[in-house]
């Protein structure tokens, strides 16, 4: 069962444009929604997070949307730059993502940037 | 923020030996770290919960004997993969979360031929 859904696998996005991401949960116990971000060959770097109780979270470009009622999450890339090309992870997790309890993963999209 | 150090980065091995992969935290104290597989241009699969002092989770459909993970202090774990097979090739990353945030190892890429 998967827990976490993500779309589209693949973005292709202008330099400049804006890159959408989404996700949806199933699990009303989640509580906690990061997104990472990962380069190859190496491991994901937590880009920003946010829980239920907040309907948006905005750091520099990137933003999260929350909507509890309808579980589904997105990443927003404001002016979205050649450098952001990676593999975009959303996550969730239980406990309000403390210290022992894991992360679920969504699949993954991966983002290119044209310049 | 907070430093995971994951060692090493590849490891080529031959079928049937073993492979240790370190995770430290180096600049803060763990008592969960975590252990995820991830195959090419796939997600994150969760392997096991390493608490310190304590045995580990595994999630199910993993080997717990074939992946024998110990958690003997608060800044280190370790994984062993066990006469390893071209199957357990893939890309192994560790994760320790300070507070909320998790941060990850940099990932060992494990090829066994």
């Amino acid at each position: 069962q998967q827990q976490v859904k993500q779309s589209p696998q693949s973005l292709i996005v202008q330099k400049g444009g804006i890159s959408i991401i989404n996700c949806a949960y199933e699990n009303t116990a989640f509580d906690y929604f990061p997104w990472y971000q990962q380069f190859p060959g190496k491991g994901p770097a937590l880009l920003i997070a946010i829980r239920p109780d907040v309907s948006e979270k905005k750091e520099g470009r990137f933003t999260i949307s929350f909507n509890k009622s309808a579980k589904q999450f997105s990443l927003h890339i404001m002016d979205s730059q050649p450098g952001d090309s990676a593999t975009y992870f959303c996550a969730a997790s239980k406990g309000g993502g403390g210290s022992n309890y894991k992360l679920t993963f969504g699949k993954g999209t991966l983002l290119t940037v044209n310049p | 923020g907070a430093v995971v150090s994951q060692h090493p980065s590849w490891v080529i091995c031959k079928s049937g030996t073993s492979v240790k992969i370190e995770c430290r935290s180096l600049d803060f104290q763990a008592t969960t770290m975590f252990w995820y597989r991830q195959f090419p241009k796939q997600s994150l699969m969760l392997m096991a919960t390493s608490n310190e002092g304590s045995k580990a989770t595994y999630e199910q459909g993993v080997e717990k004997d074939k992946f024998l993970i110990n958690h003997a202090s608060l800044t280190l774990s370790t994984l062993t993969v066990t006469s390893a097979h071209p199957e357990d090739s893939s890309f192994y990353i560790c994760s320790a979360k300070q507070g909320t945030e998790a941060f990850f190892g940099q990932g060992t890429r494990l090829t066994v031929v």
